[in-house]
């Protein structure tokens, strides 16, 4: 149940794409096709951004999209706007433990 | 809508122990697995535990495991996590969040428990 790792930090400009990965085992991210990623701004509660690797919850604009390679998962912001700056985690489900991932601080320039 | 609200938090010194209640609406609660999430202070998520919609199943975090219960009453629709030998480290604000599939997609606003002596 080790924590799944995350760059600390990415900064991009308005408009700008920018792209997270989130390194697990193949016991957890390589192991099944159950990676979502959530969205915290400071002093509130998460938001699920995206669930099962690419799926994106009702609300949630197309610029966030997710994807997964072996045991790497990403989230990409594409069109970077300044609401978009935030903390950023992402999830492993493996049946019998969930694990997150070390966290993201996105920086909007 | 869907609404999720934790109530129990509170201070309490080491060892002690500390019932947290996660009050559920706008949605078929025993149709829903439901997980504990905790945010230590300036730190990352860390899951918790996790109970299966009808409370046959139950997981934990090997950092709590035997020490917290989670559990729930469908009828009441309240998610509950009984904490037992609670340590200085399991100060954290504590999350409940409803299970979609492979993510959580709803979450309360949390509950502080503070661990200190």
């Amino acid at each position: 149940q080790s924590a799944l790792t995350q760059p600390r930090s990415v900064s991009g400009s308005p408009g700008q794409s920018v792209t997270i990965s989130c390194t697990g085992t193949s016991s957890d991210v390589g192991g099944y096709d159950y990676v979502s990623w959530y969205q915290q701004h400071p002093g509130k509660a998460p938001k699920l951004m995206i669930y099962d690797v690419t799926k994106r919850p009702s609300g949630v604009p197309d610029r966030f999209s997710g994807s997964k390679s072996g045991n790497t998962a990403s989230l990409t912001i594409s069109g970077l706007q300044a609401e978009d700056e935030a903390d950023y985690y992402c999830c492993s489900y493996a049946v019998t433990y969930t694990v997150f991932g070390t966290g993201t601080k996105v920086t909007v320039l | 809508q869907v609404q999720l609200v934790e109530s129990g938090g509170g201070v309490v010194q080491p060892g002690e122990s500390l019932r947290l209640s996660c009050a559920a609406s706008g949605f078929t609660f025993d149709t829903f697995g439901m997980n504990w999430v905790r945010q230590a202070p300036g730190k990352g998520l860390e899951w918790v535990a996790f109970i299966r919609f009808d409370g046959s199943t139950k997981y934990y975090a090997d950092s709590v495991k035997g020490r917290f219960t989670i559990s729930r009453d469908n009828s009441r629709n309240t998610l509950f996590l009984q904490m037992d030998s609670l340590r200085l480290e399991d100060t954290a604000v504590y999350y409940c969040a409803k299970a979609l599939s492979g993510g959580l997609d709803y979450w309360g606003q949390g509950t502080l428990v503070t661990v200190s002596s």
